[in-house]
């Protein structure tokens, strides 16, 4: 299947400061990445909907300007934690969609999420 | 608004015995349904796919039926294994995809 990489796996900050993440799809393109954010034993959370280009679709409930996306190319999106507090201590992951199987119908492919604790 | 729900929460049997885990979702116009494995602190595991139009999936020790109508899906584990110990989640796809809660299994050696 295909391959949607994060990075960095884990870190750790201090409260107040910002922490960039990073999604990349290795082996295809994606207009269109997903960012969901899951809490201690709770299902994932779309946060919000990515697009190439475009301004990122934020969910009910989700701070737009403390949530950063920015998707400048086909394999790259990144979401940003501006101030971070230690309730946003959480795991983050990203899924990407093949351009070129963008059918709705199409698997999702998740990268590995990283651990963001705010101390 | 779709709704994802997953039983049981947690579920401990010894190993070699055959399992079922049940999601069931409010919304039944769905594209696919999905069904993932998640190891404590680490990311999603595809395990079966199943589209819409289909009614199971299967892969090795792994049987995933869909009816949509009902908006039901199950997971069948044959002979399970220390291994197979993991959160399963199940996952549908409208125009976002929702997932449920997820089943902790734990297969007692």
């Amino acid at each position: 299947g295909a391959v949607v990489s994060q990075h960095p796996s884990w870190v750790i900050c201090k409260s107040g400061t910002s922490v960039k993440i990073e999604c990349r799809s290795l082996d295809f393109q994606a207009t269109t990445m997903f960012w969901y954010r899951q809490f201690p034993k709770q299902s994932l959370m779309l946060m919000a909907t990515s697009n190439e280009g475009s301004k990122a679709t934020y969910e009910q409930g989700v701070e737009k300007d403390k949530f950063l996306i920015n998707h400048a190319s086909l394999t790259l999106s990144t979401l940003t934690v501006t101030s971070a507090h230690p309730e946003d201590s959480s795991f983050y992951i990203c899924s990407a969609r093949d351009i070129d199987r963008a059918q709705m119908n199409t698997e999702a492919f998740f990268g590995q999420g990283t651990r963001l604790t705010v101390v | 608004k779709q709704e994802v729900t997953q039983i049981p929460a947690a579920l401990s049997v010894p190993e070699g015995e055959n399992l079922v885990l049940n999601c069931s979702f409010t919304d039944s116009a769905i594209y696919n349904l999905q069904w993932f494995r998640q190891d404590p602190g680490k990311g999603l595991t595809s395990l079966l796919l199943i589209q819409s139009s289909q009614r199971e999936q299967t892969s090795g020790r792994l049987n995933a039926s869909l009816d949509k109508s009902s908006g039901r899906s199950t997971l069948y584990i044959a002979a399970s294994q220390p291994g197979d110990s993991a959160t399963y989640l199940c996952a549908v796809r409208s125009d976002k995809i929702i997932f449920g809660k997820g089943t902790r299994l734990h297969i007692l050696p």
